[in-house]
């Protein structure tokens, strides 16, 4: 079975480092994108950013882009999304996601998020 | 950035009876070399992760009942459900893979009436 786990609930104050986890299984991690979108208490999707474990390729939302770091350790298929130093304003539950692919005449075209983690609900309180 | 806005914010609907939900972007989704829309449709209920219905603007995804169906083309796109259940209260979001960074709409709240 096709599926990410995300690493568990998170409590921190602000100004705290933290790095949460996805960790895929039962495919060939290194050759999907897989992406981190945040959705903020009682509000919608945004997309952050994806990456290609095969190389770390890393493609991010300007309004994400230094606010946290995409990272992929391909040894143990395995994504992350970190923080050097957190805001209230991250407050937020942060899924990860599988972009789909096909093979279309010989050529491999990305699709939408097909696989979802199960979300890590982070916390930033003082 | 692709801006993505649906149409309407909410929507409550008899149980039975058809639910339309719009979806309009600030840009063509059209990839014309494959003839593709680049968009696709979400289903998220209550403390779940979003669920993939519909890519490729009217492509279902393995397993999802037939009476979720995804048009439209260029800019404007509809997600229909054809006979509303009770399991099919969620929120419904649109969203573009054309480029990135692959924006969402804000999301239609649907509800039995």
């Amino acid at each position: 079975e096709v599926q990410l786990v995300q690493s568990g609930a998170e409590v921190k104050k602000p100004g705290e480092s933290l790095k949460i986890s996805c960790k895929g299984s039962g495919y060939r991690f290194i050759n999907y994108w897989i992406g981190w979108v945040r959705q903020m208490p009682g509000k919608g999707l945004e997309w952050m950013g994806i990456i290609y474990p095969g190389d770390s390729d890393t493609k991010y939302s300007p309004s994400f882009q230094g606010q946290a770091t995409i990272s992929a350790d391909k040894s143990i298929s395995t994504a992350y999304l970190q923080w050097s130093s957190l805001k209230a304003s991250d407050t937020a539950i942060y899924y990860c996601a599988r972009v789909d692919q096909s093979m279309v005449q010989g050529a491999i075209i990305q699709g939408a998020f097909n696989i979802w983690g199960q979300g890590t609900m982070v916390t930033v309180s003082s | 950035d692709i801006v993505m806005t649906q149409s309407p914010d909410s929507l409550a609907v008899s149980l039975g009876e058809r639910a339309t939900i719009n979806c309009k972007s600030s840009q063509s989704v059209l990839y014309i070399s494959n003839n593709e829309h680049y968009l696709a449709w979400y289903q998220q209920k209550p403390g779940q992760p979003p669920k993939l219905l519909i890519h490729w603007a009217s492509t279902r995804e393995f397993g999802v009942p037939d009476r979720f169906s995804g048009s439209g083309s260029g800019t404007d796109f509809t997600l229909t459900i054809s006979s509303l259940q009770a399991e099919d209260v969620a929120v419904y979001y649109c969203q573009q893979y054309y480029s990135t960074p692959g924006t969402f709409g804000q999301g239609t709240k649907v509800e039995i009436k």
